[in-house]
Order: C-alpha cells, then structure tokens, then sequence
C-alpha cells in the first residue's frame, strides 16, 4: 500500500503558485520523499526529492514539515504544461540493491487560463 | 541522453496471444525496472534488473510475465496467454544508482480484446 496520502484533485489558476499537499505520517527516519509528475499517455516524470530539509530545483520546490509528516511541492509559476498528475512517494525500503517506489493515486492538477 | 525507449506504443492482441515489449535505457544505467499502470492508478512494481540479474519480483508478476535483460543492456518483458486483465501502461524506468529519481520511457499501452 502507499505510504501517502493526496487530495485527488486540484485547480490552479494560471501564473499563480500550485502547492501540493502530501501527508506521509507513517514515513521512517531515512526514507526520502519524491515527486513524479505524469503527463497524459507519458511517463512519469522526475520533479524532486528530498529527505528533511526544503528543497529547490528548477522545477519546483519541496517542503517537509519539522516532523517529517507532511510536504508541500510548490511549483511556483504555473502554467498550462504543468497540467498533470502528481505523485507523492515515500520510497520504500532498501531490497536487491535497490528502492522501490510505491505509487498511490495522485494529485490530478489542473492549470486553468 | 535519448532517454527512455520502448517498443511499441501500442499494442492490440486477442486473448490468448503472446505479446513481447522491449525496453532500452538510457545507457549508462545499470538498472532497469518494469511497472505496470491501469486506468485511473498509479504505476505498480513488477520487476528490478541490476545488469543482467532479475534480483526482485512483486507477486503481480505472474507465471505468465517473464522478463529478461540478456546482456545489461535492453529488456524485454513477455506475456503469454494473455489475459483481458492485462490490458494496462507497462512502464520501463531506469536509474544509474540507488538513490535519486528514476527515468521513465513513455510505456507499452496492451490493449486485449
């Protein structure tokens, strides 16, 4: 099962800041928290990660709560591209030389002109 | 960086029929995953190749899927008698190492009549 949970839907007006919710109250000490973003009939999409503290890329920026239970993702100029579903993921635990994600459902985000 | 290949886009089979999609990573990537997405859900865990070796399996893959990374280097995943259950995305992604995002080819959609 996930690990986290999201609303299933948001609206953005366009040219404003998109912030995205996401509780992971069950997150371990080492488990970093990612965000994928998927446009219709692509792949999923890499936005950013982060462990503890906030976090800024090119894209987007990421901010985790003190304790670690909840993050927004912030994209802050949004435009019609960023029209998407967005995916919250704890990733889970090191097997196989590996981590695995663990989808849930998603933020169906919806940029508006 | 050419990204993320997968071969065919689509597919359209009659249940019963085998089908065989192939996956190339980008090429310094030395793992190679499969995920698998219905209508309306995130991407579910298949399998997890480091090089050659298929070192995880999620319980979804069943007797029927088998898949292979002969020499390192592109994959493919097979499934015979297929099923009107297996109509789904099938997602290749790869990543040069354990931490940091994945990146995700544009996927298989299987359609089974």
């Amino acid at each position: 099962d996930a690990k986290t949970t999201q609303p299933p839907s948001m609206d953005c007006a366009e040219g404003r800041a998109a912030n995205l919710p996401c509780n992971h109250s069950t997150i371990s000490g080492n488990e970093y928290v990612y965000w994928y973003r998927q446009i219709h009939s692509q792949g999923p999409q890499y936005i950013i990660h982060g462990l503890k503290n906030n976090e800024t890329n090119e894209m987007a920026s990421l901010i985790i709560t003190e304790d670690r239970k909840s993050s927004t993702l912030i994209l802050p100029h949004a435009t019609l591209r960023d029209t998407a579903v967005y995916y919250c993921i704890v990733r889970v635990g090191y097997t196989s030389g590996t981590y695995k994600y663990i989808f849930g459902t998603g933020t169906r985000l919806k940029v508006l002109a | 960086d050419t990204g993320v290949s997968q071969d065919p886009r689509h597919k359209i089979t009659k249940r019963g029929q085998n089908v065989t999609f192939r996956c190339d990573p980008i090429s310094e990537h030395n793992r190679l995953y499969w995920y698998r997405q219905t209508l309306g859900q995130g991407p579910e865990f298949l399998t997890y190749f480091q090089n050659e070796a298929q070192l995880e399996k999620s319980r979804l893959l069943s007797d029927r899927f088998s898949a292979e990374r002969p020499k390192g280097s592109f994959s493919t995943l097979e499934i015979q008698r297929t099923e009107q259950g297996d109509s789904a995305m099938y997602l290749c992604a790869s990543s040069s190492r354990a931490r940091g995002g994945y990146t995700f080819g544009s996927g298989t959609r299987l359609t089974v009549v």
